[in-house]
C-alpha cells in the first residue's frame, strides 16, 4: 500500500505563472488535508476535503488559491499568478473515514515551491 | 479562531537530559495527536490520545492529555541524538474533522 504521493517534489515558477500541486492519498482514504510550511515554521492549515467536497477552506487565501478532490484522480492545490511570498513547502495528508475520536493523518513528502 | 499553541519553540539539550514540550488549545479537542518531523522531512504520526487525563508511553516518550482536553504534553526521558527534530501537536476542535497543528517545538540534542 503506497503512502501519500505528492508531485512534483520540487516546483519552480516565475512570478505570475500558475502552480499545480498534486496529491494522491493512500488507498482507501477519503479525507485530504493541505498544509503550508515556511522554513523554520509550523504547519498552517489550508483546506480539508473529502471526495468531491470542500469541507473547510478557512485557511486558504480568498484569492488565487483553490483546491479540489475529484471523484477520480488526485487532489489538486492550484495557485494562480504566483508571487514570491507563495514560496513554501506544501504538504498533503490523508486519513481514512473518521471514527468518533478521529484518526491519524499520513503525510506526503511535500512539494517545495520556489517562485523566482 | 481555533488555535493550538505550543511551547517552547526551540529547545537545546545535552544528550541524556530530559525534554518536555507543551501544547494548549483555545477550545476543547476531541483528540490530540503528536507528530515528529525530521529536518528536511515530512511529519510522521507518533500517537493519538482521546480520553480525558489519558497517559501513553512509547519507550522513552510519555504523552499526556489534560483533564479538560485542552492541553497536552510530550516528555522525552534521557534524550538521544536520534530524537532531533520538530515535534508537533495537532487536534480536531470540537467535532470538526479539521486537523490543526501547533507551531512545533524544535529539539536539538548536543552529543
Amino acid at each position: 500500500n503506497a503512502g501519500v504521493m505528492q508531485n512534483p517534489r520540487h516546483l519552480v515558477r516565475r512570478r505570475g505563472q500558475e502552480a499545480r500541486l498534486r496529491c494522491s492519498p493512500m488507498k482507501g482514504h477519503s479525507h485530504v488535508y493541505w498544509y503550508r510550511q515556511l522554513p523554520e515554521e509550523g504547519l498552517k492549515f489550508m483546506v480539508y476535503l473529502q471526495k468531491e467536497n470542500i469541507i473547510d477552506e478557512s485557511g486558504m487565501p480568498k484569492e488565487r488559491f483553490s483546491a479540489e478532490f475529484p471523484k477520480e484522480g488526485p487532489s489538486i492545490l492550484r495557485i494562480q499568478q504566483v508571487v514570491r511570498g507563495d514560496s513554501a513547502a506544501y504538504f498533503c495528508a490523508s486519513s481514512p473515514t473518521l471514527g468518533p475520536g478521529g484518526t491519524e493523518a499520513f503525510f506526503g513528502q511535500g512539494t517545495r515551491l520556489t517562485v523566482v | 479562531g481555533q488555535q493550538v499553541m505550543q511551547i517552547p519553540q526551540y529547545q537545546h539539550v545535552q544528550e541524556g537530559e530530559d525534554f518536555t514540550t507543551y501544547c494548549n488549545s483555545s477550545t476543547t479537542l476531541s483528540n490530540i495527536q503528536w507528530y515528529k518531523q525530521r529536518p528536511g522531512g515530512h511529519p510522521v504520526f507518533l500517537i493519538q490520545l482521546v480520553k480525558s487525563g489519558e497517559v501513553k508511553k512509547q519507550k522513552r516518550l510519555t504523552f499526556q492529555f489534560g483533564e479538560a482536553k485542552k492541553n497536552s504534553s510530550l516528555h522525552i526521558t534521557a534524550t538521544q541524538t536520534t530524537d532531533v527534530g520538530t515535534y508537533f501537536c495537532a487536534g480536531r476542535p470540537g467535532n470538526t474533522g479539521k486537523l490543526i497543528f501547533g507551531q512545533g517545538t524544535t529539539l536539538q540534542v548536543k552529543p
